[in-house]
């Protein structure tokens, strides 16, 4: 199975702020990664797939970036709504194996 | 609407079965391909199983494969998930997606139900 690692698992910043997050697949996937975002005790979000391509409806300020076996989400300019746990997933191959997510919290 | 409502979960003894549905509304489950996620308690989200489009193809993580099966029914809109021979370790929140297709790709899951909670304990 594809092995998805994201940094960092936890993230402090404040609104306005500018952060990144990594997803590093232990195998090549092309470009066959999506991001979710997840708020407590709902269901997750789509936000980016075929690793950068904005989902329908999610604000430009998320970006997703990279192929291979590197990606990374941009958040440009933090707002509270965004404060949540954001997942990768490749679906590259079965299984499609999600990352254990990195956790946004307000600084 | 686009909608996708899982059937209630419960508390099952392990050992048991139990049948989960998710019926979909605003669009045919028989035109896309649909899959289960879930969740244990504070943990990250685990790609469960998935249904392909045509319907005559399945796939599933290791840990279900051999107990749990992924169906559909067409007619009544709704896609089903058998899990037999219930551990303690598939207590989870179990979310029904469909999976975003683009031409032939597949890119990730765009639409989910709200989740639904099966506890396995004695």
């Amino acid at each position: 199975d594809i092995q998805l690692t994201q940094s960092p698992s936890f993230l402090s910043a404040s609104v306005g702020d500018r952060v990144t997050f990594t997803c590093r697949a232990s195998q090549g996937i092309s470009s066959f990664l999506a991001w979710y975002q997840q708020k407590p005790g709902k269901a997750p979000r789509l936000l980016i797939y075929a690793a950068s391509t904005l989902q329908s409806g999610v604000p430009s300020r998320f970006s997703g970036s990279g192929s291979g076996t590197q990606f990374t989400l941009t958040i440009s300019s933090l707002q509270p709504e965004d404060f949540a746990t954001y997942y990768c997933q490749q679906v590259n191959t079965y299984p499609n194996t999600f990352g254990q997510g990195t956790q946004l919290e307000i600084k | 609407e686009v909608q996708l409502v899982e059937s209630e979960g419960g508390l099952i003894q392990p050992g048991g079965s139990l049948r989960l549905s998710c019926a979909a509304s605003g669009f045919s489950v028989s035109g896309h391909s649909m899959s289960w996620v879930r969740q244990a308690p504070g943990k990250g989200l685990e790609w469960v199983s998935v249904i392909l489009y045509s319907g005559d193809t399945t796939y599933y993580t290791d840990s279900v494969k051999g107990r749990f099966t992924l169906s559909r029914d067409i007619s009544k809109n709704t896609l089903y998930l058998q899990m037999n021979s219930l551990r303690a370790e598939d207590t989870a929140v179990y979310y029904c997606a469909r999976v975003l297709v683009i031409g032939n790709f597949y890119y990730g899951m765009d639409v989910w139900g709200q989740g639904t909670t099966v506890t396995v304990s004695s």
